[in-house]
């Protein structure tokens, strides 16, 4: 199964907003509210900071949000920081027997 | 704090075994599913394979099957990935999560595995 389909790059200044795109199938984003993003710095392991589409996890800035329409799911960060320029994955649950599928990944620049 | 901390990596030849281990900490292991997932050298991130709270279910990425195993020993708190007939392209820094629900939420901090010759 391919992977999920996100952007390869996405920039911005501090203080503007960005948003990263995924888009899947109804197999799975399209299928499921089981939608989670995740932050990677470089040499670091993945962080959980959005899960079941738009929830955050205790200590996750507001300033990331997400939200899903149909195959397709986003997440937005607001108020751009240099510290939020990292990789980012989207990742969806897949109606294969508990399969788990990534996006590509997105590196996120701080202009 | 919950610390999971993956062991057993390293350089391997084509064709050779590796067994990756997990040791988990400040968590409730037995109580929880966990995941092995891959990221190969400047790629993203593959999900590989997971398992259920008794190890009674698995799943395995389809085209891994009939290479990788994933186990765990509730007793010890650990997670397990039996590789064998190792390629070039299963090099990547692996890493274990636990789930919650729908979600990985925490990560242990990788193994490299190199398959070189």
């Amino acid at each position: 199964q391919s992977a999920l389909t996100q952007p390869a790059s996405v920039s911005g200044s501090p203080g503007q907003s960005i948003t990263i795109s995924c888009t899947g199938t109804s197999s799975d984003i399209g299928g499921y509210n089981y939608v989670s993003w995740y932050q990677q710095h470089p040499g670091k392991a993945p962080k959980l900071i959005l899960y079941e589409v738009s929830n955050r996890p205790s200590g996750i800035s507001i300033r990331f949000s997400a939200s899903k329409s149909g195959n397709t799911a986003s997440l937005t960060i607001s108020g751009l920081q240099a510290e939020d320029e990292a990789d980012y994955y989207c990742c969806s649950y897949v109606n294969n027997g508990r399969h788990w599928l990534f996006g590509g990944g997105t590196k996120v620049t701080v202009l | 704090e919950v610390q999971l901390v993956e062991s057993g990596g390293g350089l391997v030849q084509p064709g050779g075994s590796l067994r990756l281990s997990c040791a988990a900490s400040g968590l409730t292991f037995g109580s929880l599913w966990m995941s092995w997932v891959r990221q190969a050298p400047g790629k993203g991130l593959e999900w590989v394979a997971n398992i259920k709270e008794d190890g009674s279910e698995t799943y395995l990425t389809d085209s891994l099957r009939g290479r990788f195993t994933i186990s765990r020993d509730n007793a010890q708190n650990s997670l397990y990935l039996q590789m064998s007939s190792l390629r070039a392209e299963d090099t990547a820094v692996y890493y274990c999560a636990t789930h919650h629900g729908f979600r990985f939420d925490y990560w242990g901090q990788g193994v490299l595995v190199t398959v070189s010759s």
